[in-house]
């Protein structure tokens, strides 16, 4: 099992980028990783996946090294509205086992006015 | 699409008996997920359906959980009894394949029910 490791908390203000880094040392040759974002009373909503160097679409960017042991999750200038908790999920999905669904607790991301 | 429906919303309950939690997920998605969420362990995967069939219920914490999916449009999670440990956000996700024995990375979340055993 891939387990992934983030910091717990981050702080950030208004307009300015955040990058959120991931580790994942165990990560398999066949998993991805994957990004969700999750609003205080509400379930988690998926933001972003990849699987080596970088992805970009209209929300955020996910940056991957070549050795794939962690990823980092940038939001450009970020908003009061960006204020939730980021979780970084690894697994692969062509195999039937729950292992993949491993959210932990994730990033709580607290953008500051 | 009105998106994965969860029904109720809130319940409290004593503790001793028994509770279901209801979902509905979009259509068309062929796999289904039990999450629950507290603050101390944060969001763990209790069981996942793939065409109505249980894949996966090693994240069912007791005997006293267990799950159904009596159709493609119907899941329940019922708690029976029910405990104050069993306090906690119980959220439905569903997702559809990618491909042939493919899992889609994007699961669609419901807005969850707030379970409060006293």
């Amino acid at each position: 099992l891939a387990k992934t490791t983030q910091p717990i908390s981050m702080d950030s203000y208004e307009g300015q980028e955040v990058n959120i880094t991931c580790s994942h040392n165990n990560i398999a040759t066949n998993d991805y990783i994957t990004w969700y974002q999750q609003f205080p009373s509400q379930g988690p909503r998926f933001i972003i996946q990849g699987y080596k160097t970088k992805v970009t679409n209209e929300v955020a960017s996910l940056f991957i090294p070549a050795d794939r042991k962690s990823s980092t999750l940038s939001l450009p200038r970020v908003s009061l509205s960006d204020t939730a908790v980021y979780y970084c999920l690894v697994g692969d999905h062509g195999t039937n086992t729950g292992n993949q669904f491993y959210f932990g607790t994730g990033t709580s991301l607290t953008v500051i006015p | 699409d009105a998106g994965v429906i969860q029904s109720p919303r809130h319940e409290v309950t004593e503790m001793g008996q028994e509770v279901t939690l209801r979902c509905k997920p979009i259509s068309g998605h062929d796999y289904l997920f039990w999450y629950r969420q507290t603050m101390m362990r944060g969001l763990e995967l209790l069981i996942y359906f793939n065409n109505n069939v249980p894949i996966d219920d090693s994240g069912m914490p007791e005997d006293r959980f267990s799950a159904k999916m009596p159709n493609a449009s119907f899941s329940t999670l019922k708690i029976q009894p029910s405990e104050p440990r069993d306090s906690a956000v119980y959220f439905c996700a569903s997702s559809r394949t990618a491909g042939t024995g493919i899992l889609s990375y994007e699961q669609y979340f419901g807005p969850g029910t707030r379970l409060t055993v006293t």
